[in-house]
């Protein structure tokens, strides 16, 4: 346990349908973070939130929707996706983003697998 | 551009040590770190290393880090089926310390 959960751990969707991964931390952390895992990819860095403002979007698609209402939940709305979206979506949360001097390590959640039909 | 490599696929016997190896190409590195991934799991923080050290012991886990070359290794001692996983290595990179993942090292532990 790195407490870091991801709820579903699975998830199968259509293309029409809207769904969203809820990730949580009781770390205490402050910045948090949405990775797409592909195979044969390196991990895709999406989203990072840091005391709770969106400071990455990396040319995510707006079909997918990051939202942070606290420093200790974040979750990724979704809509109208493709089939080539289906992957494992990894949330990540790290003690707070930025300090040259000091490690930022994150730590991970379990993932949601996502399969879009 | 950043970029982080490793070797796909390590094969060891149990009992053996294993050695995963890992280039990188940002000199600007402050941290370097190696992560565990088993199946249907997310990504576990094993080991990291500031880039001013050239080695770092934690149990059966030896890092060297090389930065004149610019490559970075992880030895197991004793190697466990239990260790049979994914292990990524990232490096923190510029201004936003952003990781840059290398495409992980599936390590196969053979009875």
């Amino acid at each position: 346990e790195t407490g870091v959960t991801q709820t579903p751990r699975h998830l199968v969707m259509g293309m029409t349908n809207k769904k969203s991964l809820k990730c949580e931390q009781h770390l205490g952390h402050n910045a948090m973070y949405w990775y797409k895992q592909s195979a044969k990819k390196p991990l895709e860095l999406m989203f990072v939130y840091n005391f709770k403002e969106q400071t990455e979007n990396n040319s995510v698609p707006s079909r997918f929707s990051p939202e942070c209402p606290n420093s200790s939940h974040l979750f990724l709305h979704l809509h109208t996706l493709q089939p080539e979206d289906s992957a494992l979506y990894l949330c990540a949360s790290s003690p707070a983003r930025g300090g040259v001097s000091s490690t930022d390590t994150q730590y991970f959640g379990p993932g949601t697998r996502l399969t879009v039909l | 551009g950043e970029d982080v490599e490793q070797s796909l696929f390590l094969s060891v016997r149990e009992g053996d040590s294993s050695v995963i190896n890992c280039t990188y190409t940002d000199s600007s590195s402050t941290y370097l770190y190696w992560y565990k991934q088993e199946p249907g799991a997310g990504l576990q923080l094993l080991t990291y290393i500031f880039s001013n050290m050239d080695m770092k012991q934690d149990q059966r886990l030896t890092v060297l880090l090389n930065k004149k070359d610019k490559h970075l290794s992880l030895r197991i001692a004793d190697t466990q089926t239990g260790d049979s996983a994914i292990y990524f290595c990232a490096e923190d990179a510029g201004n936003n310390r952003k990781l840059i993942w290398g495409l992980g090292t599936s390590l196969a532990v053979n009875p």
